[in-house]
């Protein structure tokens, strides 16, 4: 069971948008600690997707974007690829546990 | 160009030791944290353990806590996870990755290494 709550799986169509959304509480979204998500393709390690909420790192395509609100966040990507099939996580910190916490991921497939 | 490289995985019985190292290069080793996080097969991402650049202060997950031991060289340039009591639920890939930003927790990761594969069976 992991500390942060994300669908285990979504998809879409392409060119459609799809969100994941990642659920914490008041120990550590809703503490207001950052939330990021990485990207992890098959067989590969993960990659930094999206830190500090909404920030992409360079060579990040504006299809994906970020944000928070209370203990929740969201991961959008529109004009759905092929090549965005992967698994997807939410990571931020836990101030009960003193450690870094992640979501179970979602499997994004492009239909 | 950031590279971590992992090594030292491979098959240990329950109750045994492994050590992982990991190799980095492409940025000043010494100012920044690092930390390990594992996969199981077929699962999702449970982070480990996390060493402040100095290597002074030390952070773990309450399911390696007590058996694992993380530490680095800085003259080498090293990262270390010392893996004692080895258990079947620690089976995993190991990645190696470097926290972003100064100071240790709260942070974000990136890059990550490849991973080292850890196998605890009979």
């Amino acid at each position: 069971q992991s500390v942060l709550t994300q669908p285990p799986s979504v998809s879409g169509a392409p060119g459609q948008r799809v969100t994941i959304s990642c659920t914490g509480s008041s120990s550590n979204i809703g503490a207001d600690y950052d939330v990021h998500w990485y990207q992890q393709l098959p067989g590969t390690a993960p990659k930094l997707l999206i830190y500090g909420n909404s920030n992409r790192p360079s060579g990040v395509p504006d299809r994906f974007s970020g944000s928070k609100s209370g203990t929740s966040a969201s991961l959008a990507i529109t004009g759905l690829q092929a090549e965005d099939e992967a698994d997807y996580y939410c990571q931020s910190y836990d101030s009960s546990l003193s450690g870094s916490v992640f979501g179970g991921g979602t499997k994004l497939t492009v239909l | 160009e950031v590279q971590l490289l992992e090594s030292g995985g491979g098959l240990v019985q329950p109750g045994g030791s492994l050590r992982l190292s990991c190799a980095a290069s492409g940025f000043t080793f010494s100012r920044y944290a690092m930390s390990w996080v594992r996969q199981a097969p077929g699962k999702g991402l449970e982070w480990v353990s996390t060493i402040s650049g100095s290597g002074g202060s030390t952070y773990y997950a309450d399911s390696v806590k007590g058996r694992f031991t993380i530490s680095r060289d800085n003259s080498k340039n090293t990262l270390y996870l010392q893996m004692n009591s080895l258990r079947a639920e620690d089976t995993a890939i190991y990645y190696c990755t470097k926290l972003v930003v100064d100071g240790v927790l709260p942070n974000w990761f990136d890059p990550w290494g490849q991973g080292t594969l850890v196998t605890v069976s009979s």
